[in-house]
């Protein structure tokens, strides 16, 4: 069974570009969720999908939003970055109380 | 308001000492808690989990005890070695939504050799 796959997992962008990330989640798996991590702020959620609605939403200004699929893969688009955009940014599918995720994607903002 | 919390964003343990990592939890509703390691570049992998109804749950060098009524459970990784070194996120399900994983900021803990 294939696990959860990213792309890509390394991108430059200058200020003020956009950026869309995209991820499969494992089959099966309607939930998918999103989080970024920087150094010394550990995972911090964005938001999770179920069956194409978003169901939550973390604390992270509107430039941050993304979209699910009727396949369950979920794409995250940044809109006019910013050098603190900077971070891995990981996805995860769950099913039954359980979480895996995707190796990420590096963006780096320069 | 953060659900999943821990108050320790690092720990330094010396290698063949025991490796102690807190979680406190608010949602009195989570009834199924997870563990989580991260190395530097990759995707968290599970560790260990624990269900409510449990109140300890054991897998070779690691320990995961639940006291549901402080809210609060707490890795055991004994002996450290260098290669536990990592970040690790303690996370929880709700009963009303097992899709729905919420997790905590991360500790990262170092093994010193």
């Amino acid at each position: 069974k294939a696990g959860v796959t990213q792309t890509p997992r390394y991108l430059i962008k200058t200020r003020g570009q956009q950026v869309t990330l995209s991820c499969s989640p494992i089959s099966g798996h309607r939930s998918v969720s999103w989080y970024q991590q920087t150094p010394g702020q550990g995972l911090q959620f964005l938001f999770e999908y179920f069956s194409e609605t978003q169901r939550n939403k973390g604390n992270f200004p509107g430039r941050f939003s993304g979209r699910q699929f009727s396949n369950s893969r979920s794409e995250m688009n940044v809109s006019t970055l910013e050098l603190g955009d900077s971070a891995l940014y990981l996805c995860a599918s769950s099913l039954n109380g359980e979480a895996f995720f995707g190796q990420g994607t590096r963006l780096t903002v320069v | 308001d953060q659900q999943v919390k821990q108050n320790s964003p690092s720990l330094s343990v010396q290698e063949g000492r025991i490796s102690i990592l807190n979680c406190d939890y608010t949602n009195s509703m989570f009834d199924y808690f997870l563990w989580y390691k991260k190395y530097p570049a990759e995707g968290p992998t599970f560790l260990i989990s624990i269900s409510s109804i449990k109140d300890k749950n054991e897998d070779g060098r690691f320990t995961v005890f639940l006291n549901k009524s402080a809210k609060h459970l707490s890795l055991h990784i004994v002996p450290s070695q260098p290669g536990d070194s990592a970040v690790y996120f303690c996370a929880a399900t709700l009963k009303t939504s097992y899709d729905k994983v919420i997790f905590g900021p991360g500790t990262s803990l170092s093994v010193i050799p």
